[in-house]
């Protein structure tokens, strides 16, 4: 596609459920990144995937958080028995080999009430 | 670990005057800065990036940063506002040997008519 495409655009939970983000990257890009954006906070490195390599897990908040990136290509970030202080936007990013460029998708708002 | 410090969280310049959005890293070595725009209600967008060269460096819409190594910062100018220039602005670091970009938590620019 001609952009990163990030889904659902929003997503409202109640506390306790598990919820799936998901991330269609630039065909042909092989590095795949997760933020997180909430209020105050900046953007807040989640995981990143670099084509078969394995991932850097190093920003994943708790064991509740998990990504997997599946053919290289679609990512899903998973959030188990979601909390309050989840509620945040989601941010994906992919880049092509050897570039130091991001491109950002639109992100989803997660709300967990 | 590489870390970046955006000290204000709101700048606000009165249009047609210049502007400076500050940036401080720490990397432990050689460092690749880049700013990204945030517009309401839409993705990060790059903005410029310093990899090596000149310290000095243009970017779109006008903007330009200047890498200074003994300060350790990266500030975001522009030599003349607009309204339109208002938004979120997130500095980030990368440090050479690592594929992940870190960011900064953002000022937001307020340019007054």
């Amino acid at each position: 596609g001609a952009g990163v495409s990030q889904s659902p655009s929003n997503k409202v939970t109640e506390k306790g459920k598990d919820v799936e983000l998901r991330c269609d990257p630039i065909s042909g890009h092989t590095a795949l990144y997760w933020y997180r954006q909430s209020l105050g906070q900046g953007l807040e490195f989640l995981i990143y995937f670099q084509g078969n390599s394995a991932p850097d897990k190093s920003g994943l908040p708790s064991d509740r958080f998990s990504a997997e990136r599946t053919g290289g290509s679609v990512s899903t970030l998973t959030i188990q028995r979601t909390q309050q202080e989840d509620s945040a936007v989601y941010l994906c990013a992919s880049s092509p080999p050897g570039s130091d460029g991001y491109t950002f998708g639109s992100g989803t708002r997660l709300t967990v009430v | 670990a590489q870390s970046v410090a955006q000290p204000e969280d709101q700048v606000n310049v009165a249009e047609g005057n210049p502007l400076t959005v500050k940036c401080t890293y720490s990397v432990s070595g050689n460092p690749y800065l880049f700013w990204y725009v945030q517009y309401p209600n839409r993705g990060l967008q790059f903005l410029l990036k310093y990899i090596t060269g000149d310290n000095l460096v243009k970017g779109s819409y006008g903007f330009e940063a200047e890498f200074n190594k003994s300060q350790t910062s990266f500030h975001l100018k522009k030599p003349s506002a607009l309204v339109s220039d208002s938004a979120l602005y997130f500095c980030a670091v990368r440090e050479w040997g690592d594929d992940k970009i870190i960011f900064g938590k953002g000022t937001r620019l307020h340019i007054l008519p």
